[in-house]
């Protein structure tokens, strides 16, 4: 298994540009999620999904749009980017039981200008 | 509300133990997890422990839970060079499997090995 991967590994983007950064899995895990991670932050929640076709926000879910169309894929998309978002992005998937163990991917970082 | 603290910084001499400690402010936790970052890469789960334990011991990791103040805390025995990293406390209030609403994560600390 390949796990979670994510592409690309780096990201430079002008403000008002579109993008999206692409989460897949191999595990049949049915919950998916992204988090960004910022210095002295920690990592925040920007969306969550429980299945295909069920997607939800997460603590900073402005500026982003998701959605899952397949169980493997997760992509998350920046319609006009902002510097407020560079940022290093992790995907992460769980299954539907058990000791929640996420899963993370190697992460996207992110750099708008 | 969810809350989750942890002090930046820790630094021991190779051969201690680590302590490293964490609060939580949310009494519905359901589990509490410690990950593991390296630079540059993404984070690799350490260990969890269930909110009605409260010990849990894999090899050289011990996870203290205390559920009266909500603290807990992972002991790293005989700490080594590979263990610098920033390790992230994070809980999950879901009872639903998976942690489908996502995890509440610290700001991690950074473990600084000396020689």
């Amino acid at each position: 298994n390949a796990g979670v991967t994510q592409t690309p590994k780096f990201q430079v983007l002008k403000t008002g540009q579109s993008m999206t950064l692409q989460c897949a899995q191999d595990m049949n895990h049915e919950y998916m999620s992204w988090y960004r991670q910022d210095p002295g932050m920690g990592l925040r929640l920007i969306h969550y999904s429980v299945g295909a076709g069920i997607t939800d926000q997460g603590e900073v879910p402005n500026g982003y749009n998701v959605s899952r169309s397949t169980t493997e894929d997760f992509p998350l998309r920046l319609l006009s980017a902002a510097p407020s978002q560079t940022s290093v992005y992790f995907c992460a998937s769980s299954r539907t039981s058990g000791n929640n163990e996420q899963f993370f991917g190697p992460g996207t970082r992110l750099t708008v200008l | 509300g969810e809350d989750v603290e942890q002090s930046l910084f820790l630094s021991v001499r190779e051969g201690d133990s680590s302590v490293i400690n964490c609060t939580y402010t949310d009494s519905s936790s359901t589990y509490l997890y410690w990950y593991k970052q390296e630079p540059g890469a993404g984070l690799q789960l350490l260990t969890y422990i269930f909110s009605n334990m409260d010990m849990k011991q894999d090899q050289r990791l011990t996870v203290l839970l205390n559920k009266k103040d909500k603290h807990l805390s992972l002991r790293i025995a005989d700490t080594q060079t590979g263990d610098s990293a920033i390790y992230f406390c994070a809980e999950s209030i879901s009872d639903r499997g998976g942690g489908a609403d996502g995890l509440t994560f610290g700001k991690g600390t950074h473990l600084i090995i000396q020689p």
